[in-house]
């Protein structure tokens, strides 16, 4: 039980456009998920905290007009990056908050743009 | 804020031998939760185990073990008869009220055939 899936695993995208992630909890329905981005060989950054049929909570220093978070469901949220840039490469993780708030993490996607 | 220190960066075990990976983490608050995470090459993160704080007796499944010492704000985990999966990235994490992870630097465990 408590699977999370990811989708896409990884994306190439061209400068400029706009790449969307999803989340799926596929065994479970999740109030709550969160959005990481982790660079090479470090920790996680928490992005984002996604709550379904609200607003996402973004940590400071993370561009919400850039980063679009929807959890417009128990089973589902999705991440858009918007405007795509060289920097935004990285590798996007997201989790299901659980019981006992055990978080549960998808695989993740890894973004490239060129 | 709430904050977790992995001072290690990495350690290397020989197969079938215990390693213990060391955490230690500040927080005023009473009620949280605890969790060492493992993340292998393939970068999937993957829950090892979980210490609830209001629980004195150490969590354990099957080969992992913690060492919880609340006072000592410590959660250690314990690896035994390691084995050559076991190889990878391990993340000490804690949560508390507002249900975010805070997460320590990890700590590269390799093992030795």
């Amino acid at each position: 039980g408590a699977v999370v899936s990811q989708h896409p695993s990884r994306v190439i995208c061209k400068s400029g456009t706009s790449v969307k992630i999803e989340c799926r909890s596929l065994d479970f329905q999740a109030t709550t998920m969160f959005w990481y981005r982790q660079f090479p060989k470090q920790s996680l950054m928490l992005m984002a905290t996604s709550n379904e049929g609200s607003k996402a909570t973004y940590e400071q220093g993370v561009e919400k007009d850039k980063f679009l978070i929807n959890h417009a469901s128990l089973t589902l949220s999705t991440l858009t990056v918007t405007s795509a840039h060289p920097e935004d490469s990285s590798f996007y993780i997201c989790s299901a908050r659980f019981i006992q708030e055990t978080q549960y993490f998808g695989p993740g996607t890894r973004l490239l743009v060129l | 804020a709430q904050t977790v220190t992995q001072s290690q960066p990495e350690m290397s075990v020989q197969e079938a031998e215990t390693v213990t990976l060391s955490c230690t983490y500040d927080t005023s608050e009473s009620d949280y939760y605890l969790f060492w995470y493992k993340q292998p090459p393939s970068r999937q993160m993957i829950l090892v185990i979980r210490q609830e704080a209001y629980k004195q007796q150490n969590a354990t499944e099957n080969r992992f073990s913690v060492n919880f010492q609340k006072a000592a704000k410590s959660f250690s985990l314990k690896i035994s008869d390691s084995q050559l999966g076991d190889a990878a990235m391990y993340f000490c994490a804690y949560t508390g009220a507002n249900s975010k992870l805070t997460f320590g630097k990890g700590i590269t465990l390799s093992v030795r055939p």
